[in-house]
């Protein structure tokens, strides 16, 4: 079955933890995203990587760092340093063609307690 | 700057009424592609529909359809006789490409709440 698959669904962190999210793509798509929603709020982009080992901040990379070693996999870390980190985490990967199209993976949610 | 405004936060309809969802956008790109995504309450986005800045024919798919106007930056979206399961939060998003090392990415709006009432 083809498509963008993230992990944990759930998560809870402790105040100074660090924690990695998972996203994993089947879609063999070069580029990949991550994005932040919080309550009643738009989508706000965290970081994205348009190649293997290539990867930009976004308008809210602070307290965050991804990696992308593999064109599969972009995981996302959410550091201590992230002040609210408390939301949720979606993470896509574009299709290009006729038209480009961004496809969303079911999304993380990230309680820190 | 490019920019999504959805004004409406959140609309109540009840069920087989006919509710339109607005979306207007700002860009400075001559070229560029606007979306609908529904967010249902699972969580994942849901692609809907893309449009093509050089095409504004209105698209319909079965209940839905969507009206894009150049004129006045504005791609609305409409649901003909909602039903329960229309019930979500739905995204308007804008397409921007940036030349210098040809990223793409969306940039979106707030979200509208449609509560769609038996």
């Amino acid at each position: 079955d083809g498509g963008i698959t993230q992990s944990p669904k759930y998560l809870f962190r402790k105040e100074g933890q660090n924690v990695t999210l998972s996203c994993e793509q089947n879609l063999n798509h070069d580029a990949m995203y991550w994005y932040r929603q919080d309550p009643g709020q738009g989508l706000r982009l965290i970081y994205y990587s348009q190649i293997v080992n290539d990867f930009q901040k976004g308008d809210i990379a602070e307290g965050y760092s991804v990696s992308r070693e593999k064109k599969e996999s972009f995981p996302l870390t959410v550091t201590s340093a992230q002040k609210n980190p408390t939301a949720f985490y979606l993470c896509a990967s574009l299709k290009t063609g006729r038209g480009n199209t961004i496809y969303f993976g079911e999304g993380s949610w990230l309680t820190v307690v | 700057a490019q920019k999504v405004t959805q004004a409406q936060t959140e609309i109540s309809v009840v069920e087989k009424e006919d509710v339109t969802l607005d979306c207007v956008y700002e860009t400075r790109d001559t070229t560029y592609y606007l979306f609908w995504y529904k967010q249902p309450p699972s969580g994942e986005l849901v692609f809907l529909i893309r449009r093509n800045s050089f095409d504004e024919q209105n698209e319909i798919s079965g209940r839905y359809s969507w009206n894009f106007q150049k004129s006045t930056s504005s791609f609305n979206f409409t649901i003909t006789a909602s039903q329960v399961v229309d019930s979500a939060v739905y995204f308007c998003a804008l397409s921007e490409l940036r030349r210098m090392d040809s990223s793409y990415k969306l940039i979106f709006g707030s979200g509208t709440r449609l509560l769609v009432r038996p």
